[in-house]
C-alpha cells in the first residue's frame, strides 16, 4: 500500500476563495482523522470518521470548515471562505480501529492564504 | 485522556543511547502509552506503545515505571536522521482519538 495519500502538497489561494483539501487512507482502514498544525497550536484534531461516519468534529474552528467522507476511499476537508489565519499543515490519518493501534500519517497539504 | 509532561528540548551525541523521558502521573488504568516522532516537513510516525510491560521493536524501546506514572522512550544508538519532535501520548484502549501535546525536540548531533 502506498500509504495516507493527501493532495495537493502544497496550495496558495487568496483570501476569501473556497479550498479543498483531499485525502485518501490505507485501504482497509476503519478510521479517518483530520489534523491541523501551526507554530502557534502544535498538531490539532480536527474531526474524525469511523466507517465514513463522522464522529467527533469538536475540533472544527469554525462553520467554514466542512469535512465529508463519501466513502472508504476518499475525505475532503473544505474551507470556505478561507482566510490567512487557516494557513497551516493539514495532516490526514487512517487506522484500523480507534484503540490500541497505530495511525498513519499523509505527508500534508502545505496550506498558505494570502 | 490523562495529561503528558515532556522537555521541550534535548540533544544527543550520534552514536550514543537516546533517553526521553515523560511524565504521566495522572495515567488510568487502562490508559497506554503511544509514542510518535515528527521528522521535519513530515507527518508524524509511530514508533511504540505500551501499557505496563516494557516494549522493545526495531525502532525504540519504551521503559514503562512500576508505578505507570512516568515512562522513558530509548533511541539505542541515535542517528542524525532520529533528529525530530518526540511525541508521548497516553490514550485509554477504547479511545478513538490520538491528542498530540507539544513533544520533545530531540538533536542529534554529530
Amino acid at each position: 500500500d502506498a500509504g495516507v495519500i493527501q493532495s495537493p502538497r502544497h496550495e496558495v489561494t487568496e483570501m476569501g476563495q473556497e479550498v479543498t483539501l483531499r485525502c485518501k487512507p490505507i485501504s482497509g482502514h476503519d478510521y479517518l482523522f483530520w489534523y491541523r498544525q501551526t507554530m502557534m497550536r502544535g498538531l490539532e484534531l480536527l474531526i474524525y470518521f469511523n466507517n465514513n461516519v463522522p464522529i467527533d468534529d469538536s475540533g472544527m474552528p469554525e462553520d467554514r470548515f466542512s469535512a465529508k467522507m463519501p466513502n472508504a476511499s476518499f475525505s475532503t476537508l473544505k474551507i470556505q471562505p478561507s482566510e490567512p489565519r487557516d494557513s497551516a499543515v493539514y495532516f490526514c490519518a487512517s487506522s484500523l480501529k480507534g484503540g490500541n493501534v497505530e495511525a498513519f500519517f499523509g505527508q500534508g497539504t502545505r496550506l498558505t492564504v494570502v | 485522556d490523562a495529561k503528558t509532561t515532556q522537555p521541550p528540548s534535548m540533544d544527543c551525541a550520534e552514536g550514543r543511547a537516546a533517553n526521553l523521558p515523560c511524565n504521566h502521573s495522572t495515567i488510568s488504568g487502562n490508559e497506554y502509552v503511544y509514542w510518535y516522532r515528527q521528522i521535519h516537513s513530515q507527518g508524524p510516525q509511530y514508533i511504540i506503545h505500551g501499557l505496563k510491560n516494557n516494549e522493545t521493536n526495531e525502532m525504540a524501546s519504551l521503559i514503562i515505571t512500576e508505578d505507570r506514572k512516568s515512562s522513558t522512550l530509548i533511541l539505542p544508538h541515535a542517528t542524525l536522521r532520529d533528529t525530530a519532535v518526540y511525541y508521548c501520548i497516553v490514550r485509554g484502549y477504547n479511545t478513538d482519538k490520538l491528542i498530540f501535546g507539544t513533544g520533545t525536540r530531540l538533536q542529534v548531533f554529530p
